[in-house]
């Protein structure tokens, strides 16, 4: 089955703590795509990142940082020196050919990630 | 910048109307999509379109329909509104094709309550 687990409901650090959202994914293709979406309290899901399975290297776009492992099924976010604007809803998102086309996202529960000042 | 717009931020209506939702988007996307996100479950797919006039039932279509007459704009019906389909609703586009590996970008959101 096509699944994506979220194992963090919320989160809650004080401002310039790093935090680390977890991602597991199950699939069984081979080809597959992982992604995480930020949703603000305005309510709009925003686009972070996208990595296909045969690409593991971590990225790092300023304070973000993903670590993709395979070997884990794992597709973790860190924030490092979190910020109040931080504060959102993370979702991560699975899709591939089982879990009916490519263009299907499967979504995690979603992470609630609170930064106190 | 992909821009991705729904007609209303809130929307509150009685059981059994029709109730429409609009979505449009300004990229010439082909592919648009319609989810319904509630705490817990994350986003679950309502339906999705291809191309004008063309449709694919997702996860979750019962008591939902929808219709794409053109390009730039899926419309969301509930046919007759229960106070179970009392959600947040979002809509979506991607760029190409019915197997796309395009990324997905979202509008604002609708949070419909059915009273």
């Amino acid at each position: 089955a096509q699944k994506v687990t979220q194992a963090q409901t919320e989160i809650s650090v004080v401002e310039k703590e790093d935090v680390t959202l977890d991602c597991v994914y199950e699939t069984r293709d081979t080809t597959y795509y992982l992604f995480w979406y930020k949703q603000p309290p305005s309510g709009e899901l925003v686009f972070l990142i996208r990595r296909n399975s045969f690409d593991e290297q971590n990225e790092i776009s300023g304070r973000y940082s993903w670590n993709f492992q395979k070997s884990t099924s794992s597709f973790n976010f860190t924030i490092t020196a979190s910020q109040v604007v931080d504060s959102a809803v993370y979702f991560c998102a699975l899709s591939g050919l089982n879990s009916g086309g490519y263009n299907k996202l499967i979504f995690g529960a979603g992470t609630r990630l609170a930064v106190h000042p | 910048d992909v821009k991705v717009t729904q007609s209303s931020r809130y929307l509150v209506k009685r059981t059994g109307e029709k109730v429409f939702l609009e979505c449009v988007q300004d990229m010439d996307h082909e592919n648009m999509f319609w989810y319904r996100q509630d705490p817990g479950l994350g986003l679950r797919l309502i339906y999705f379109s291809y191309d004008v006039k063309m449709k694919e039932k997702g996860d979750i279509p019962e008591g939902y329909s929808v219709s794409r007459e053109k390009k730039e704009r899926f419309s969301l019906i509930l046919e007759s509104a229960s106070t179970n389909q009392t959600s947040m609703y979002l809509c979506a586009s991607s760029r190409t094709g019915r197997t796309s590996t395009d990324t997905q970008y979202f509008g604002p959101g609708t949070r419909l309550t059915v009273l």
